[in-house]
C-alpha cells in the first residue's frame, strides 16, 4: 500500500509563480488535510476536506486555494507564491473527522520561493 | 479547542524510560488524546490514543488520570532511533473536522 502520496517531493519556485501541490490516498479516507511546517516548527493546518466535495478553511488559509478533487485526490494551489510560503507541506487523510481518528501522512513537498 | 502545553525539549540515555507530559486543562467530556511522533524529513506518524486510564501498545503506554487534565506518554527502554519530536493532540470526533498540532516536544536520545 502507498498511503498518502504527495507531488513533487521538491520544488523551487520564483515570487508570483503559482503551482499545485498534488496529494493522493489509496486508504479510502473520507478526511483529507494540508498542513505546513516552518523550520523549527509544529504544523499548522491550511485546509482541509472534511468529505468529497467539502472544503474548509485551518489556521493559515491566505495565499492558498484547494480542490477535492475527488475521495482520493486533494491538491494544494499556490496562485502568485511569496517568500513567506517557502516551508514544507504534508497532506494526511483520515478515516473520520477530528480528535479520535488515527491521520496517514504523506513524505512531504518541500518548497522553496526565492 | 483543548489547548495543549509540551516540554519544548527533553534529553536521554539509551535504555532509560522516558516520559513526556501533557497538559490539557480545557480538555472537554468527549475529547481523545492523541500522540504522534515525528522524525526529520518525514510526515507525523500516529504512536497511541487513549481517553482514560492507561492505554499500552507495542510501542508505548499512554497514562490519563482520573481529571484528564494531562497526560504522560510513556517511552520504554529508548534508543538513539526513538530521536523525534512527540506531539500530543486532543480533540473529538463530532465537533473538530481537524487535527491541530502545537509545537511538541522534541526528545534527543544519547548514547
Amino acid at each position: 500500500n502507498a498511503g498518502v502520496t504527495q507531488t513533487p517531493k521538491f520544488q523551487v519556485l520564483k515570487t508570483g509563480q503559482s503551482m499545485t501541490l498534488q496529494c493522493a490516498q489509496d486508504m479510502n479516507h473520507n478526511s483529507m488535510y494540508w498542513y505546513r511546517q516552518d523550520p523549527g516548527m509544529g504544523l499548522r493546518l491550511i485546509y482541509y476536506s472534511a468529505s468529497e466535495g467539502t472544503t474548509d478553511k485551518g489556521e493559515v488559509p491566505n495565499g492558498y486555494n484547494v480542490s477535492r478533487l475527488n475521495k482520493r485526490e486533494f491538491s494544494l494551489r499556490l496562485e502568485s507564491a511569496a517568500p513567506s510560503q517557502t516551508s514544507v507541506y504534508f497532506c494526511a487523510s483520515s478515516e473520520g473527522q477530528g480528535g479520535y481518528t488515527e491521520a496517514f501522512f504523506g513524505q512531504g513537498t518541500r518548497l522553496t520561493v526565492v | 479547542l483543548a489547548k495543549t502545553t509540551q516540554p519544548i525539549s527533553m534529553d536521554s540515555y539509551e535504555g532509560q524510560e522516558v516520559n513526556i507530559t501533557c497538559s490539557h486543562n480545557n480538555i472537554a467530556t468527549n475529547d481523545y488524546i492523541t500522540w504522534y511522533q515525528q522524525f526529520p524529513s518525514q510526515g507525523p506518524r500516529f504512536i497511541i490514543q487513549g481517553y482514560k486510564t492507561k492505554v499500552t501498545n507495542e510501542v508505548a503506554s499512554l497514562f490519563i488520570p482520573a481529571d484528564r487534565k494531562s497526560s504522560t506518554l510513556s517511552l520504554p527502554r529508548v534508543s538513539l532511533s526513538d530521536t523525534a519530536v512527540y506531539y500530543c493532540l486532543v480533540g473529538a470526533d463530532y465537533n473538530f473536522n481537524k487535527f491541530y498540532f502545537g509545537s511538541g516536544t522534541k526528545l534527543n536520545v544519547k548514547p
